[in-house]
């Protein structure tokens, strides 16, 4: 079973607000990914990083930010919450030695609504 | 960039075979995944292909073609819990995956 961990799962919140969606794993993984998803829709990638202090945009703009200041944690956070952020959110983790360096584990999701 | 196309959805009967087609272009290629997604839950990891030809991994198997851009996923012996959604992923240049949209497997008694 993978451990990687997403909090909270789930969110409801007014417009304006700031938020942070907390990813961590305890695999050692150097790669880390925050990914979009709406229902019956293909991931979209929003943020990745290969290890710390680094930190990729992918293709979508989701006007969302990320750190990576220790290998285990990579947060993302939207600075002001609009309805068109409403999604399911999921945060991955590659990078094992066991044979595995490729496959991605995915964390359970935060689904957040913004009213 | 990337394309990645897979059916939207199929439909099989419980015990039989289903195979379940994707096809990609990408500039740069750095393997081909498959992907379970249960409705409401996180994909899981099945398989991983970089090289051409078959993988087989229990119930599951996996065939690439480079040259053609082609992959399937093969299920034996569906069982009720296989209805799922099946995410083909294409890893880049950068060894980023892309995802598909996906092929929604409704398995029928």
């Amino acid at each position: 079973e993978a451990d990687i961990y997403q909090t909270p799962r789930y969110l409801v919140i007014g417009t304006g607000k700031k938020i942070t969606l907390e990813c961590s794993q305890t695999m050692g993984h150097d790669k880390m990914y925050w990914y979009q998803q709406d229902p019956g829709m293909e991931l979209h990638l929003i943020h990745y990083s290969y290890g710390v202090n680094s930190t990729e945009k992918g293709d979508l703009s989701s006007e969302s930010t990320v750190s990576r200041i220790r290998t285990e944690h990579f947060p993302l956070t939207l600075e002001s919450a609009r309805p068109s952020h409403t999604s399911q959110y999921l945060c991955a983790s590659s990078g094992g030695i066991a044979g595995d360096y490729n496959e991605q584990f995915f964390g359970p999701g935060t689904r957040l609504t913004v009213l | 960039g990337q394309n990645i196309d897979q059916p939207t959805e199929m439909t099989a009967t419980e015990g039989a075979i289903v195979q379940i087609n994707c096809t990609y272009q990408t500039s740069g290629f750095n393997g081909l995944f498959w992907y379970q997604q249960h409705a409401g839950e996180a994909p899981t990891f099945l398989s991983y292909n970089v090289l051409d030809g078959l993988e087989e991994k229990g119930r599951f198997s996996s065939f690439l073609s480079r040259s053609k851009g082609y992959s399937y996923l093969l299920l034996k012996e569906l069982q009720m819990k296989d209805s799922a959604s099946y995410l083909c992923a294409v890893g880049g240049g950068s060894y980023i995956p892309t995802f598909g949209r996906g092929t929604s497997l409704i398995v029928h008694p």
